[in-house]
């Protein structure tokens, strides 16, 4: 069992659809992320959540809602995307929100046609 | 201005040949953490090795060794004896104000695809 595991891998959704991303992680971590990364472009953090509260939000427009329930659990949930937002969606964890490496999971890969 | 520099956007290597990939960072806090993550094809992103700008040594993880130049503001990471499962791409993170107790996330350069020929 790998430490930060995203489903779906790959997600192919329509401009109306509503879909959602889902990251879970098994190493005890009281923080999670949630990056964006497009082609040829660095990483854009997108939200990070300690211990399930939001303590950043890039600028990311409303079309992305993430929800924290817990501290093992993240989803980024999606509605209206525009072809712009296909990209690969990485989820992330760490022991806290200041302090040591990230833990990555494999992505999510979306196209929004 | 950027942050994080990475200005090779592609690199080849031969097999058990070392390899230095390159980075240079901004930074006017005097403390501050230096990371490298690679990325295979599969999407994962995997922590390689940590650097702090207090460090008085390069940091080393087995093959991996960063090359800390910290007047130059360069992090160079250094791959010895390649490997055809090193080819991926390489990213160079920083955080600064790792010392504060409020330090920011985490800022990644744009990477180097690293290809390894047998």
């Amino acid at each position: 069992e790998t430490g930060v595991t995203q489903t779906p891998r790959h997600l192919v959704m329509g401009m109306t659809n509503k879909k959602s991303l889902k990251c879970e992680q098994h190493l005890g971590h009281n923080a999670m992320y949630w990056y964006k990364q497009s082609a040829k472009k660095p990483l854009e953090l997108m939200f990070v959540y300690s211990l399930e509260e939001r303590v950043e939000n890039n600028s990311v427009p409303s079309r992305f809602s993430p929800e924290c329930p817990n501290s093992s659990h993240l989803f980024l949930h999606l509605h209206t995307l525009q072809p712009e937002d296909s990209a690969l969606y990485l989820c992330a964890s760490s022991q806290g929100i200041h302090t040591g490496e990230l833990f990555f999971g494999e992505g999510s890969r979306l196209t929004v046609l | 201005a950027q942050k994080i520099t990475q200005t090779q956007p592609g690199m080849f290597v031969q097999e058990k040949e070392a390899v230095t990939l390159d980075c240079t960072y901004d930074t006017s806090d005097p403390s501050y953490g230096l990371f490298w993550y690679k990325q295979p094809s599969s999407g994962e992103m995997i922590f390689l090795i940590y650097q702090g700008s207090y460090d008085q040594q390069n940091a080393t993880e087995g093959r991996y060794s960063l090359n800390f130049q910290k007047a130059r503001k360069s992090a160079n990471l250094v791959i010895s004896a390649s490997q055809l499962g090193d080819s991926a791409m390489y990213f160079c993170a920083m955080r600064e104000g790792v010392s504060s107790g409020s330090a920011r996330q985490l800022t990644f350069g744009s990477g180097t695809q690293l290809t390894v020929l047998p």
